[in-house]
């Protein structure tokens, strides 16, 4: 059974501040690996999606990389800003390509101007 | 083409009554997904459909809960005799026949259970 976690569960940092937001799963046979980002009382908004055979997808201020063998999978924002306060959640799939998602439990990342 | 669409967005029970949560999947995919989100929790699955199959619903309470995804029209996640533990946001995404292992998710239907 496939288990997600993300720690820590909260994070405060100034605005200007690059950093690395962490994610681990136990099951290293992933068919990829999702960072999404969810506002308060909100919905889910993709960021960057890792097929199993990548290493890292960028987009923007936006990097993640992927690395299986070590059950890993990190988000690094650059330069933040007080925008890129949000939850950021990584899932994968448990099993293929249609299969429920096993989300982490998220990173609530506050960034002070 | 249209995102994946859930109504009502906000819907309040009182205790006892019926839930009705509706999603529109995007155009194309033949694949729905519900997950809850509990306050203070993460999203946890509960079940997956095919048109008119349910394929897994492992995650759905055994009681109480229902889900459809008829040939026609939306699919329908039924919540009888709604508790205040019921009080969660629900989310739905859809995937395309052949999945790329990408879900589209819905903007939610937030239920408050009075």
């Amino acid at each position: 059974k496939q288990e997600v976690t993300q720690i820590p569960a909260a994070l405060s940092v100034p605005e200007g501040e690059n950093l690395v937001l962490n994610c681990s799963f136990t099951d290293s046979a992933i068919y990829n690996l999702q960072w999404f980002r969810q506002d308060p009382g909100k919905g889910l908004t993709s960021l960057l999606l890792i097929q199993s055979s990548q290493r890292e997808q960028t987009s923007g201020r936006l990097n993640a990389s992927l690395d299986k063998s070590s059950g890993r999978s990190t988000l690094y924002i650059a330069a933040s800003q007080p925008g890129d306060s949000a939850t950021y959640l990584c899932l994968t799939p448990s099993g293929g390509a249609n299969s429920k998602l096993t989300f982490g439990k998220g990173i609530t990342l506050s960034v002070r101007p | 083409n249209a995102g994946v669409m859930q109504n009502p967005r906000h819907l309040v029970r009182r205790r006892g009554q019926e839930a009705r949560l509706r999603c529109s999947p995007m155009k194309g995919h033949s694949h729905v997904y519900w997950y809850r989100q509990l306050p203070e929790e993460g999203l946890k699955f509960m079940v997956y459909l095919q048109k008119e199959n349910i394929i897994d619903e492992s995650g759905m309470p055994k009681e109480r809960f229902s889900a459809e995804f008829p040939k026609e029209g939306p699919s329908i996640l039924r919540i009888q005799q709604v508790v205040r533990g019921d009080s969660a946001a629900y989310f739905c995404a859809s995937s395309p026949e052949r999945g790329t292992g990408t879900q589209y998710f819905g903007p939610g239907t937030r239920l408050t259970v009075l």
